[in-house]
């Protein structure tokens, strides 16, 4: 089965300032998905950003960027101008289309915005 | 187009009771994932099932627990004779069957906590 680690249990960051969480994956495979996830207190799961392996070009959602790194097979979510309400849990998922659509989730990093 | 529903949100259980947990997965969606989160800690995943038939169960102990996803109505997560050790919360997740074009994520309930007395 894929692993997918992420090696910062706990991050923090100043309000308004730029963290990157970090993220690595071992696969064998060309064609998956990576998420991020995060999970506030309320602990619904909410999906941050996705990225195709396929696609070359990192994605980006608002304050939310990815480093897609394929050969280094390295996924790391950067948070900019960071807010309050971004203080929650992140996970980082991997999904194959080849062994039946499983995901596999990292452990978790929790990030800590300081006022 | 409702989310994954899940319920009960919140389920006490004494021990030696057993405990349901129901899954109402997005419509279009036949894959459902079962994980279950200890206080902070992580998603450890339990089970995979795609309509009436277990496709990966190798996170699920084999006592106790068992999971179904029928033709018609919600997942359900079962665990018979409950113990303290079960208190969790337990996520349920769905997503369609990968292909081009379409939502490759997958969406997750709220959760139920189980609270073993």
């Amino acid at each position: 089965a894929q692993t997918v680690t992420q090696s910062q249990p706990e991050m923090s960051v100043q309000e308004a300032e730029t963290v990157t969480l970090s993220c690595t994956y071992d696969t064998s495979e060309s064609d998956y998905y990576l998420f991020w996830y995060k999970q506030p207190p309320s602990r619904q799961m909410i999906l941050v950003i996705r990225q195709e392996a396929y696609k070359q070009q990192n994605a980006t959602e608002n304050r939310f960027s990815v480093n897609f790194q394929k050969a280094a097979k390295s996924f790391s979510l950067k948070i900019s101008d960071s807010q309050l309400g971004d203080a929650a849990m992140y996970f980082c998922a991997y999904r194959s289309p080849n062994t039946g659509n499983q995901f596999y989730f990292g452990t978790g990093t929790s990030l800590t915005v300081i006022p | 187009n409702a989310g994954v529903m899940q319920n009960p949100r919140h389920l006490v259980r004494r021990r030696g009771q057993e405990a349901r947990l129901r899954c109402s997965p997005m419509k279009g969606h036949s894959h459902v994932y079962w994980y279950r989160q200890l206080p902070e800690e992580g998603l450890k995943f339990m089970v995979y099932l795609q309509k009436e038939n277990i496709i990966d169960e190798s996170g699920m102990p084999k006592e106790r627990f068992s999971a179904e996803f029928p033709k018609e109505g919600p997942s359900i997560l079962r665990i018979q004779q409950v113990v303290r050790g079960d208190s969790a919360a337990y996520f349920c997740a769905s997503s369609p069957r990968l292909g081009y074009g379409m939502n490759t994520e997958a969406f997750f309930g709220q959760g139920t906590r189980l609270t073993v007395v």
